[in-house]
């Protein structure tokens, strides 16, 4: 069964300091998504990015970046220079690719039970 | 207009009365489904649809039922809510080719 873990119930830090959220994932299949979400305090998810399995590339995009490392089953997301405004919960999530073995499972998102990140001025 | 829809956006209700959450979208997708988010544990899947004729239960299906009435519609009603069922409901759709979901701003569902 899949599983994903961000070990880190809250973070709080100061406005400019970067702040790295954590999450390992487990699951059986070769293929598979990983995903970050982000819910501002008004409730709506936004996606941030999307990873498959096969690009383990490092990715960046303005003061975030992800480091994706299948030796240890790890998908890490960092803000630089944290802002007040990056204030929220954020979510890891695992998904099997479309066309993976294994019957119906297709494209069902297995979350974490997310971070909650404080960022004061 | 948003892609994805979700009515009403707040309830309150009383224990035992049976409630409907509704989810449109205008996306074109096949997939549609329906999360709910506790405090603390993330969002767990109570139902999932890849299409109109299949209709999947997820890991928290219990005390929860689904309709989908079209391609763009899909509802999930509580047919007898109890306070535990307190939490804020998400749909979410996605493309049979492309497993990235699309979520709905939530339903902020309160059982008194």
């Amino acid at each position: 069964a899949q599983k994903v873990t961000q070990a880190q119930t809250e973070i709080s830090v100061v406005e400019k300091e970067d702040v790295t959220l954590d999450c390992v994932y487990e699951t059986r299949d070769t293929t598979y998504y990983l995903f970050w979400y982000k819910q501002p305090p008004s409730g709506e998810l936004v996606f941030l990015i999307r990873r498959n399995s096969f690009d383990e590339q490092n990715e960046i995009s303005g003061r975030y970046s992800w480091n994706f490392q299948k030796s240890t089953s790890s998908f890490n997301f960092t803000i630089t220079a944290s802002q007040v405004v990056d204030s929220a919960v954020y979510f890891c999530a695992l998904s099997e690719a479309w066309g993976s073995a294994g019957g119906t499972s297709y494209g069902k998102l297995t979350f974490g039970q997310g971070t909650i990140l404080t960022v004061h001025p | 207009d948003a892609d994805v829809t979700q009515t009403p956006r707040n309830r309150i209700t009383k224990t035992g009365k049976r409630i409907m959450l509704e989810c449109s979208q205008t996306k074109g997708h096949d997939r549609m489904y329906w999360y709910r988010q506790d405090p603390g544990l993330g969002l767990q899947l109570i139902y999932y649809s890849f299409d109109v004729k299949d209709i999947n239960k997820g890991e928290i299906s219990d005390g929860y039922s689904v309709s989908r009435q079209a391609q763009a519609k899909f509802s999930l009603s509580l047919e007898s809510a109890i306070p535990n069922q307190t939490a804020l409901y998400f749909c979410a759709t996605s493309d049979r080719r492309d497993n990235e979901q699309f979520f709905g701003p939530g339903t902020r569902l309160t059982v008194l």
